[in-house]
């Protein structure tokens, strides 16, 4: 079966721009996760889909992120305006229902100078 | 709130080997532990996983020992090999959710 996809793989911006992150799940998985990896550091939850409804979104800077999985499958996450420190990789990962076993992309290398 | 660590933060193993990570945990109420491999430049990958009502479970060269008592958890690999090197992180549920509170990961070195 084929994983999850993200798009794209590199992502270098100036900080106060724009930008948006694109992720596939695996085909049926419900439950969709962005996470924010920094050097050195595990994972860290931005965001929790089932469907397209949100489960918890409570680590999202939304003063400045914003995600959405308007039709339940595909989901962006985007960032507006970037700062320095949101430079990290972005992780999407997908779930069946009722499964801890969580599937990752490959993930999205954003560096923000 | 509620945390997953690792003891060290790199492991240099000579390939051949058997390796050991350890990980601690501060929710007893977890009821289940997991283990990724991220490999560089590459999303966390699956190895094992472990219920709150077992003690130890086998995997291919892989075996995660569990003891509740001191909230502690290991991830063994026999016979290293350098496929092996990557960051191994320790994970485990926030809620029921099935949110992850992750650890900060021990880089696996293998020596030749």
């Amino acid at each position: 079966e084929a994983g999850v996809a993200q798009s794209p793989r590199y992502k270098i911006i100036e900080k106060r721009q724009s930008v948006a992150f694109w992720c596939n799940p695996i085909s049926g998985h419900a439950t969709l996760y962005w996470y924010q990896q920094i050097l050195g550091q595990g994972p860290k939850l931005l965001i929790q889909f089932q469907n397209n409804g949100v489960v918890d979104d409570s680590q999202l800077p939304k003063d400045r992120f914003s995600a959405e999985r308007l039709k339940g499958v595909d989901s962006t996450l985007k960032i507006q305006p970037a700062k320095l420190e949101d430079s990290a990789v972005y992780l999407c990962a997908s779930s069946n229902r009722d499964s801890h076993e969580q599937y990752f992309g490959p993930g999205t290398r954003l560096t923000v100078t | 709130g509620e945390s997953v660590g690792l003891h060290l933060p790199t492991l240099s193993v000579q390939e051949g080997d058997n390796s050991i990570i350890n990980c601690a945990y501060s929710n007893s109420a977890s009821d289940y532990f997991i283990w990724y491999k991220q490999e560089s430049g590459k999303g966390p990958q699956f190895i094992i996983d472990i219920r709150s009502n077992m003690d130890k479970r086998q995997g291919q060269r892989v075996t995660v020992l569990l003891n509740k008592t001191v909230k502690h958890l290991s991830l063994q690999i026999a016979a290293t090999q350098p496929g092996d090197s990557a960051v191994y992180f320790c994970a485990g549920p926030e809620d029921s959710n099935y949110q992850l509170i992750w650890g900060a990961g021990t880089k696996l070195i293998i020596k030749p």
